[in-house]
């Protein structure tokens, strides 16, 4: 049974790093048939997929446009886990973060099957 | 991007009642190389991560039941519930994978 486990803070001011950590257990980052995923949920911008890294022969990353400046995903096999860090918060910021997986077989991409339980991330002076 | 427009945004049953959401993708999102639809369903309840429940637009999760079902294909889409349990009670949201950027519809609250 796959488990993602989230950790990091919840509060920031504006200007500051958000740093995240998806521990995963039942499965590896190093996996070469899932992608490691980081989304977000807020009223204003729903479901919102920030970006993605994955192991395909060698490490690769890819990135939602509206994030792309500012973020950064860090796998880490020697934990087994995967980090998320946005740079330069403001109050738009806000939201509750996720990780989760996506699963590949030989029938394709499949949707998010394993989700973290989620972060509530503030960003307020 | 791939816009995904749900509706309705809100829908209010009553128990044993069939329910219906819509969702249309602003382009098609069927593989032509495996014939699949990269579209999902998620039940997101409150304080809780949304929960997978139909993959390729029509294939349920291991473990959801059989009340769930989806179908559509290209750009439209629909996920039913057959006879509503109190405990479908949630937000539902559609989510195309097709583009390396997946999105997801605005979302449909279901009330009972």
């Amino acid at each position: 049974q796959v488990q993602l486990q989230q950790s990091g803070p919840g509060l920031l001011k504006p200007s500051q790093t958000l740093s995240l950590i998806c521990a995963i257990s039942g499965d590896s980052v190093s996996s070469d048939s899932a992608t490691w995923n980081w989304i977000r949920q807020s009223p204003s911008r729903g479901l919102e997929w920030l970006g993605k890294t994955y192991y395909r022969s060698k490490w690769n990353l890819e990135f939602a446009p509206s994030v792309r400046s500012r973020i950064t995903i860090k796998p880490d096999t020697s934990n087994n886990q995967f980090s998320l860090q946005l740079n330069s918060v403001t109050p738009e910021d806000t939201a509750v973060y996720y990780c989760a997986r996506q699963p590949y077989n030989s029938g394709g991409w499949h949707g998010y099957d394993y989700w973290g339980q989620g972060t509530l991330v503030s960003v307020s002076s | 991007d791939i816009v995904m427009t749900q509706s309705p945004d809100s829908l209010a049953m009553s128990l044993g009642e069939r329910a219906t959401i819509n969702c249309k993708s602003s382009q098609s999102i069927l593989l032509s190389s495996n014939n699949k639809n990269y579209l999902a369903w998620y039940q997101q309840k409150p304080g809780q991560p949304p929960k997978l429940l139909i993959d390729w637009a029509s294939t349920r999760d291991s473990g959801v039941p059989d009340r769930f079902s989806g179908s559509g294909s290209g750009t439209d889409f629909t996920l039913t519930i057959s006879s509503l349990q109190a405990e479908d009670v949630a937000v539902y949201y559609c989510q195309q994978y097709f583009h390396n950027l997946h999105t997801f519809g605005q979302g449909t609250k279901l009330e009972i």
